[in-house]
Order: C-alpha cells, then structure tokens, then sequence
C-alpha cells in the first residue's frame, strides 16, 4: 500500500526562487528519504533524515521531518534550471517474515518540479 | 554512474517473447529490488532480496519471475507480458541493516509490450 503522498504533484516557479515540497506518510518509520529523478531515468538519493532528526541540511536542500505530524517537507533554495525533475519521498517499513524481517522502501507519486529560466 | 547497471535500457518485445532483464550492482550491497514505474503512479516494489533470498513478492503476476543468483547479480525473467506491463522497470539495491539505507538505482530499463 502506498506510504508517500507528496504535494504538489506539479510545481513551477522561477529560477532563483525556493521550491518547498511536502510529504505525508501513514505508519512509524525509521527514516525518510528522499530522491529525485530526470525524466525516464533512475532516481538518486538526495537525503535521508532519520526518524530521530527533525532537520537536516545538504547544499541548497533543507529537510524537515514532523513525526507527530506524519510528514516532511523538502526546500530547495535558490532553484536553478537544472532543478527541474520530478521529486520523491521515501519511507522504510518493516514487513514480517519468517525468520527475519525485511525493510520495504515504499515511494509516493512525486512533485513534478518545473524551474523556469 | 550510481554503481548499479541495469541491461538492456530499452526494450520492445511482442506478447509471446521471452526476454530477461539484467541488474549488476558491485557497492557490496545485500538487498536488491526490482521497481514498475508506470505513467501516473506510484513507483511499485515488485520485489525484494535479502541475502540472495527472496523476502518479498507483492502480489506480481507470474509472467514475471525474479532471479538472484548472487548477491550482486538480479534478473527478471519476462514472458507472455500484457501490453499494460509497458512502463520503465528500475532495479535498487541498498546495504539494509536496522532499516533502510540510501538506495542506489539502476538507470532503468524502458519495456514495451506489443
């Protein structure tokens, strides 16, 4: 079942402005991370926050993470063309197994980011 | 280059084909998993390896049929697939320990079904 659900679906702005992504998920996590992807290829990690950390920083990225909420949110900064790419959370859950259990990686639909020069 | 190689990056085969996608991953990881990523919805787990052990299979129909012949090495072996299978199929893998870690995606393979 889905975890993610980001809002916006689509976003567009003008280059040089701050994007601000948001994602709710259902169950207890571990952590959240999310990725990003360029039209028809793989994703790529960008950042993971865990379930203990209610910020975090990478470059022009800020991450929050409101457990209580059930929800982050991701800010770009001073976005640049090249930001264009839809845009994933991500949420581990732990599934039962016999004998061990196994994290499962569960994705929402994305925020298709536009930056327009 | 993420580290993991997925093979052929485009595919188009007719509904009675068999054919074989390939992942490769050498960043010493011991979970691979093969995603469906169609048009307008969310990206799929279709299934999860664990050590070369299959530890999930969610709900995927049989004419898909996963491989892991080794901890760096994942298939997916296709055949008699419906022209609805068409979408772009990604192959991760991650060190899994307590929880996930980052996971590394392959370039993904583009499937049409005709």
């Amino acid at each position: 079942s889905q975890q993610g659900e980001e809002d916006p679906q689509a976003l567009s702005i003008q280059e040089g402005e701050n994007a601000t992504m948001n994602c709710s998920y259902k169950t207890s996590i571990n952590n959240l991370q999310w990725y990003r992807q360029n039209s028809g290829r793989g994703l790529v990690h960008l950042i993971l926050i865990r379930s203990n950390e209610r910020e975090k920083h990478s470059g022009r990225l800020r991450v929050t993470l409101d457990t209580s909420k059930k929800s982050s949110s991701l800010l770009i900064t001073a976005s640049r063309a090249a930001d264009t790419a839809s845009y994933f959370c991500a949420t581990d859950l732990l599934v039962p197994h016999p004998g061990a259990g196994s994290y499962q990686l569960t994705f929402g639909k994305g925020t298709k980011l536009s930056v327009i020069p | 280059e993420t580290g993991v190689t997925q093979t052929p990056r485009h595919l188009v085969m007719g509904m009675t084909n068999k054919k074989s996608l390939k992942c490769e991953q050498h960043l010493g990881h011991n979970a691979m998993y093969w995603y469906k990523q169609s048009a307008k919805k969310p990206l799929e787990l279709m299934f999860v390896y664990n050590f070369k052990e299959q530890t999930e299979n969610n709900s995927v129909p049989s004419r898909f049929s996963p491989e892991c012949p080794n901890s760096s090495h994942l298939f997916l072996h296709l055949h008699t697939l419906q022209p609805e299978d068409s979408a772009l199929y990604l192959c991760a893998s991650s060190q899994v320990t307590r929880g996930y870690g980052e996971a590394f995606f392959g370039q993904g393979t583009r499937l049409t079904v005709v």
